[in-house]
């Protein structure tokens, strides 16, 4: 079935590195989305991403689309405390595009 | 997001009983979705809907039912729970923007224990 999957599944970095979060899905996405959840909280939508090779960035923040349209990356430049928590993709399943499909998730633990 | 809430935030009960876990949004989106969230699988949907009375399976359906008589409500229930169903449940709503995409806004969630 359809499947979208991430790596790493968790990275520890020092405040200030940077870091960085890919998302591969088996079949080609007509759009993809990224959210953010804190430990303990509920995911949070941060973009979406529609073209092929597009590329968006909000403050520190920097997401790309594949060219294909099957992957995806989210990189932070210089890392902060507030940016912990677990970075999720996700992509419409089964050709509808409202209803999603979670990849599997990037736990990011930022030391200070 | 205030405007979309469940209950209850935790609850407890026993293997096969009924429970039923409400959700309810203020906003008037037309989608709403069930997702669980267990350590190493994600996200995962069980079931949407694209508007009252129209609903659809998603990843994981079996062992659970879901009704939307009013736009606002989508409860889930699980009509004999079992130990496999313990796991946190978020509920999320959408409306429909333009291209038919649009961000989904998540509840903050009830973690179900099935003992």
């Amino acid at each position: 079935g359809q499947q979208v999957m991430q790596i790493p599944q968790y990275q520890h970095v020092q405040e200030g590195e940077d870091f960085t979060t890919y998302c591969n899905s088996s079949t080609t996405l007509s759009n993809i989305q990224w959210y953010k959840q804190r430990p303990g909280g509920h995911p949070v939508f941060l973009i979406q991403l529609v073209k092929s090779g597009e590329v968006k960035k909000q403050k520190r923040l920097t997401f790309q689309f594949g060219e294909a349209k099957k992957n995806s990356s989210l990189h932070i430049t210089a890392t902060q405390t507030t940016d912990v928590g677990t970075y999720f993709c996700a992509g419409p399943y089964g050709g509808a595009t409202n209803k999603l499909i979670f990849g599997t998730g990037t736990l990011l633990a930022v030391q200070p | 997001d205030a405007g979309i809430t469940q209950s209850p935030r935790y609850k407890i009960t026993e293997t096969g009983r009924q429970v039923t876990l409400m959700c309810h949004q203020t906003w008037s989106h037309s989608y709403m979705f069930w997702y669980r969230q267990d350590l190493g699988h994600g996200l995962r949907l069980i079931y949407y809907s694209a508007a009252a009375d129209i609903t659809d399976k998603g990843e994981v359906p079996d062992g659970y039912v879901v009704s939307r008589s009013k736009t606002e409500n989508f409860p889930l229930t699980l009509e004999s729970a079992t130990r496999s169903q313990t796991s946190v449940y978020f509920c999320a709503s959408s409306e429909l923007g333009a291209g038919g995409i649009s961000p989904l806004h998540f509840g903050n969630g009830t973690r179900l224990t099935v003992t």
